[in-house]
């Protein structure tokens, strides 16, 4: 399967901890983008990546997260500290480099529980 | 901000029938673009609608974006037990980075 990946699928953790997410966007998109997905609403985005260049960031972004593309390949999402209001469905994305940036390619996200 | 209002929040129709789901906002957008997602999955795009009054067909399903570019519609033909899940809108005001998305229409199909 050559879609976007993500691990782990699910994660439980309590109130404080730290946790990682990783995603692998499909081969050669250099655009690579996170979003967070709560129960009952759509995605909000987070934030954007070009290559290993973060370009944008979103204000739902505390500085409790942090994103990385060392590589400009696979991303890391962290959130430090983790609350209670941070369990939501933290959903990656990948975007060709041609092509519209609307063309979106969205991984199965990483459930997040905060207990 | 902008937000995507999107209705009805959900659908509960026979197999066979015909759906139709819309989305407006105050805002302009320059692309529309409709989403279904499944349970334990990602959204996956559906249609991309970026010409006011634009028309497009993908198979059973059919979108317009509306003339104004404040709004959407979705539509499905004769529907089937496959087509269940939630249908979200999401409207791009720039680049790719600056997408909305409404709160989604969760269809449920009777067999």
């Amino acid at each position: 399967d050559t879609g976007v990946s993500q691990d782990p699928r699910h994660k439980i953790t309590k109130r404080g901890q730290n946790v990682t997410f990783r995603c692998d966007p499909i081969s050669e998109h250099n655009r690579l983008y996170w979003y967070r997905q709560t129960l009952g609403q759509g995605p909000e985005f987070l934030t954007y990546f070009q290559n290993e260049a973060q370009l944008e960031k979103s204000r739902l972004l505390s500085d409790r997260f942090s994103a990385e593309r060392p590589k400009g390949s696979f991303s890391t999402l962290e959130i430090q500290r983790t609350e209670q209001g941070d369990s939501a469905m933290y959903l990656c994305a990948s975007s060709p480099s041609t092509g519209p940036d609307w063309e979106q390619y969205f991984g199965p996200g990483t459930r997040l529980t905060v207990t | 901000g902008q937000q995507l209002n999107q209705s009805p929040q959900s659908m509960f129709i026979q197999e066979g029938e015909d759906v139709s789901m819309n989305c407006t906002s105050s805002s302009i957008f320059n692309t529309w673009l409709w989403y279904k997602q499944e349970p334990g999955e990602g959204p996956v795009l559906l249609i991309a609608l970026y010409k006011a009054g634009e028309l497009t067909s993908n198979g059973r399903l059919t979108a317009q974006f509306g003339i104004t570019r404040k709004d959407s519609f979705l539509n499905i033909s004769a529907s089937i037990p496959s087509d269940v899940g939630i249908y979200f809108c999401a409207g791009q005001l720039g680049s790719g980075n600056d997408m909305r998305f409404g709160a989604g229409t969760r269809l449920t199909v009777k067999p």
